[in-house]
């Protein structure tokens, strides 16, 4: 079964600074993996997917994911963070073309500090 | 601007009564939809699959007849939680996806959420 595991549930960066936030998944056939962006009480806004081309994926808002088949992980990175960046991250896994049933880790929330 | 819309987005219920929720892709054919639950700080949980047309698929350890699912067109699903107390509230997500058209990319396409709290 695919899953997917996000370390640390609370991340504090300073305006300006890195953003890594960090994914790693388990799956037993070629994944494809998301992450999506959370603000309080919306839905999720898709921020990047990989699905099987390029290992480097670049998303929307400065946004981009490495996917590391041999580490397993498929880390968010944003060089420089934001305020509007503040928000809730999930990493997700599915399997086959489509991003049809997603198996979403247990999310990270960004702060960002003045 | 959104894609798919859910309503009503606050819903407050007294214990006993059902509640429904509607989710509605706004510009593509939704050929499936899926539900989530989403507890205070914490993961989107799956609870069902559904294809227009077709009985959803719960995920195990979700009631079917609690958390009743249509999806009688290609633009609407609907998610009725029968007989709500306390422990139901929660906040509920559906999103979309299609075979056509901005739907049919590929991409999973998300509602705001729904947010149920039972007296």
């Amino acid at each position: 079964a695919q899953s997917v595991t996000q370390l640390g549930s609370h991340v504090s960066v300073s305006e300006g600074a890195l953003v890594l936030l960090r994914c790693n998944y388990s799956s037993s056939v070629p994944p494809y993996l998301f992450w999506y962006v959370q603000y309080p009480n919306q839905g999720l806004q898709l921020l990047l997917k990989y699905t099987s081309a390029a290992t480097l994926v670049k998303g929307i808002n400065g946004f981009e994911a490495e996917f590391k088949k041999s580490e397993t992980s498929f880390h968010l990175t944003k060089p420089s963070a934001h305020m509007s960046d503040a928000a809730e991250y999930f990493c997700a896994v599915s399997v086959g073309q489509g991003a049809q049933k997603l198996v979403f880790g247990q999310g990270t929330r960004l702060t960002i500090n003045p | 601007g959104a894609v798919v819309s859910q309503h009503p987005s606050r819903v407050i219920c007294k214990s006993g009564t059902s509640v429904k929720i509607e989710c509605r892709s706004l510009d593509f054919q939704a050929t499936t939809m899926f539900w989530y639950r989403q507890f205070p700080k914490q993961s989107l949980m799956l609870m069902a699959t559904s294809n227009e047309g077709s009985k959803a698929t719960y995920e195990q350890g979700v009631e079917k007849d609690k958390f009743l699912i249509n999806h009688a067109s290609l633009t609407l699903s609907t998610l009725t939680v029968t007989s709500a107390h306390p422990e139901d509230s929660s906040f509920y997500i559906c999103s979309a996806t299609g075979t056509s058209g901005r739907g049919g990319t590929g991409e999973l396409f998300f509602g705001e959420g729904s947010r149920l709290t039972v007296l």
